[in-house]
This record gives structure tokens, sequence and C-alpha cells, in this order.
């Protein structure tokens, strides 16, 4: 089985620019999580989806900050304009349709450099 | 509030030294707490899930216990294909899907 699909898996762009990251989630699994991961931070989770819906968006920092989930196997998060605090490392994990089970599983990550 | 530390923040062994790396978290109605290992440049990878105070679970030199206020990730023997960064992430009732993640402790093990 293929596991979370994200590209691309480095990206450099320079401030005020579009980024936009993609996502396809483990064939079956309906939750899809955006993360994103700092040294000074950790994980943080910046929204989820349960069956293409947006459940908890109070991670997601600013307004420059959009995600959608158009269907079941594709996600995008974009940031519109960047900035250099953007960078980071952000990743899309999915999880099964179970209620007592939330293992998530994650994909290989986007390297994001803002200049 | 929910929270979760993890300690040390850094360990470094030798090759079969056994050690322990703590997670203490404090979180309303714990559904479950989960520890992952992510190698540098990668995804985190999940390891175990513990349910209830009490619980144990092993994966090859990995055993990972459960009590109301911590969990331990006991390592035996290690070898330096276990070097990683290892997560917890305790699971709240009142959070629907969303984990609370520790900083995690990055493990180097030596030959």
């Amino acid at each position: 089985d293929a596991g979370v699909i994200q590209s691309p898996r480095h990206e450099v762009t320079e401030m005020g620019q579009e980024v936009t990251l993609r996502c396809k989630p483990i064939s079956g699994h309906d939750y899809l999580f955006w993360y994103r991961q700092t040294m000074m931070r950790g994980l943080e989770l910046l929204i989820y989806f349960n069956n293409n819906v947006p459940i908890d968006d109070s991670g997601m920092p600013e307004d420059r900050f959009s995600a959608k989930m158009p269907n079941a196997s594709f996600s995008t998060l974009k940031i519109q304009p960047s900035e250099p605090r953007d960078s980071a490392v952000y990743f899309c994990a999915s999880s099964k349709p179970d209620g007592q089970y939330n293992e998530q599983f994650f994909g290989p990550g986007t390297r994001l450099t803002v200049l | 509030e929910d929270q979760v530390t993890q300690s040390p923040e850094a360990l470094r062994l030798q090759e079969g030294e056994s050690s322990s790396l703590n997670c203490s978290y404090t979180v309303s109605g714990l559904r479950g707490l989960f520890w992952y290992r992510q190698d540098p440049g990668k995804g985190p990878e999940f390891l175990f899930t513990l349910y209830s105070a009490g619980e144990e679970k092993e994966k090859e030199r990995l055993k990972a216990t459960l009590t109301k206020k911590e969990s331990f990730l006991h390592i035996t023997a290690p070898k330096p294909e276990d070097s990683a960064t290892y997560l917890c992430a305790p699971w709240g009732a009142g959070n629907n899907r969303k984990l609370i993640w520790g900083l995690g402790t990055s493990l180097a093990v030596n030959p």
C-alpha cells in the first residue's frame, strides 16, 4: 500500500510569493491532518478534515494560510503571501475512520524555505 | 490546559546500554497515548498506542508503559539503528481527533 504522498518535497521561494503544498492521504482514511514542525515549537496541528470537511482550523496561524480538500484523495495547503517565518517542514497525515482509533500516518513532509 | 513534557531532551547511549525516555502529561480524560519515532528528514513513524494505566506494549528492543501521569519508553540493549527522535502524543477526551505533541527526545546510540 502506498503511504501518504506529499509534494513537493522541497520548496524554496521568495517572500511574498504564493506557495501550494499538496497531499494524497492513504486510501480509505477519512481523516486528514496538516502539521508544521520547527525546532522551537515541535509539531503543531494547523487544521484537520473529516470526510473532506474542515473540523478544526484553530491552529492556522493567520489568514495567509488556507487549506482545502476537494475530494477524498487530495488536499492542499496554501500560503499567500509567504513570509520568512513560515519556513518549516510541513507534514500531512491521515487516519482511519474508527472512533477508538487515532493512529496517524505521516507523509515524508515538504521542507519550505522562504527567503 | 492539556500539556506534555518529554525528558531528557537528548540522550546519548553506548550500544547495549539500556535506558528509559519519559513522557509526562496532563490531559483531561485520556483516550490514548501514542509513541512515534522520527528519523532525520522523514515524517514521524507510528510505534505504539497505549489506552489505559498499567498497559504495556513491546516491539523489538522497545517497551512502552503507561501510568495515569506518565509514559515511559524503555530501550533495552539499543543498537545504532535505534538512533532517532522519539515523540509522545497523548489524546484527550475533549480534543476530538487532536493530539498534544511533545518536543521529543533525541536519542543517539554509539557503536
